[in-house]
């Protein structure tokens, strides 16, 4: 079969630092993706990660190893907008597979 | 440029009555998705169209689902009839459809069905 695993919620305090794993198991893979989610709203394009390694935008950094299944999204100097669902997606054969998202909680 | 345009945002509809929604992709977009979701859950695909061909939809209940996409533009989702168990947000995406993979996806702000 085909998952992606991520932790359900995470809390972490404004200014911090976050790192959200998502490990996979696909039968093929054209890439991994990240997306954002606040509550009501529709998924928005984060990150785009196909080569091993750190892909770097801004206060968010996606970093991706092929061989392990796995890949982390990096959230720098928090901000309470930072709450919100945070979907981690494989193109797997050009069918996405979507993991159930991670729930990041920031605290004051 | 406009994004992707869903209608209606809300529909409470009663158990057994019939419900359409409408998605207008992003102008030049070829494929067109139609997900479902869940509260606390990654979106589930329901059908993938390029241009006008349902290319996946594998996971679609066709007993009581059905989707057109008429000249490879507008598409609608219809669900006929509608049970409890069909509550939830039905979201429309679109991408250029790249080579190499399926390519960013711009999704429509979603139609929250609830069914009583």
């Amino acid at each position: 079969g085909q998952n992606i695993d991520q932790p359900t919620e995470m809390t972490a305090t404004e200014g911090a630092i976050v790192q959200i794993n998502c490990t996979y198991q696909t039968s093929g893979f054209n890439g991994l993706f990240w997306y954002q989610q606040h509550a009501g709203e529709a998924p928005t394009f984060l990150s785009y990660n196909v080569l091993d390694g750190l892909e770097e935008k801004g206060r968010f950094s996606s970093f991706l190893s092929r061989s392990k299944g796995y890949s982390y999204l990096l959230l720098k100097e928090l901000q309470m907008k930072d709450s919100a669902s945070y979907l981690c997606a494989v193109d797997s054969n050009y069918q996405l597979i979507w993991g159930a998202g991670t729930k990041l909680i920031i605290k004051p | 440029e406009a994004g992707v345009v869903q209608s209606p945002r809300y529909k409470i509809i009663e158990k057994k009555q019939p419900v359409a929604f409408w998605c207008n992709p992003i102008s030049g977009h070829n494929t067109l998705y139609w997900y479902l979701q869940n509260l606390g859950q990654g979106p589930e695909l329901l059908i993938r169209y390029e241009n006008e061909e349902a290319v996946d939809d594998s996971q679609l209940p066709k007993d009581r689902f059905s989707a057109e996409r008429l000249k490879g533009v507008d598409s609608t989702l219809k669900i006929q009839p509608a049970e409890l168990g069909d509550s939830a947000v039905y979201l429309c995406a679109s991408s250029l459809g790249e080579q190499s993979n399926t390519g960013e996806l711009f999704f429509g702000e979603g139609s929250r069905l609830t069914v009583l």
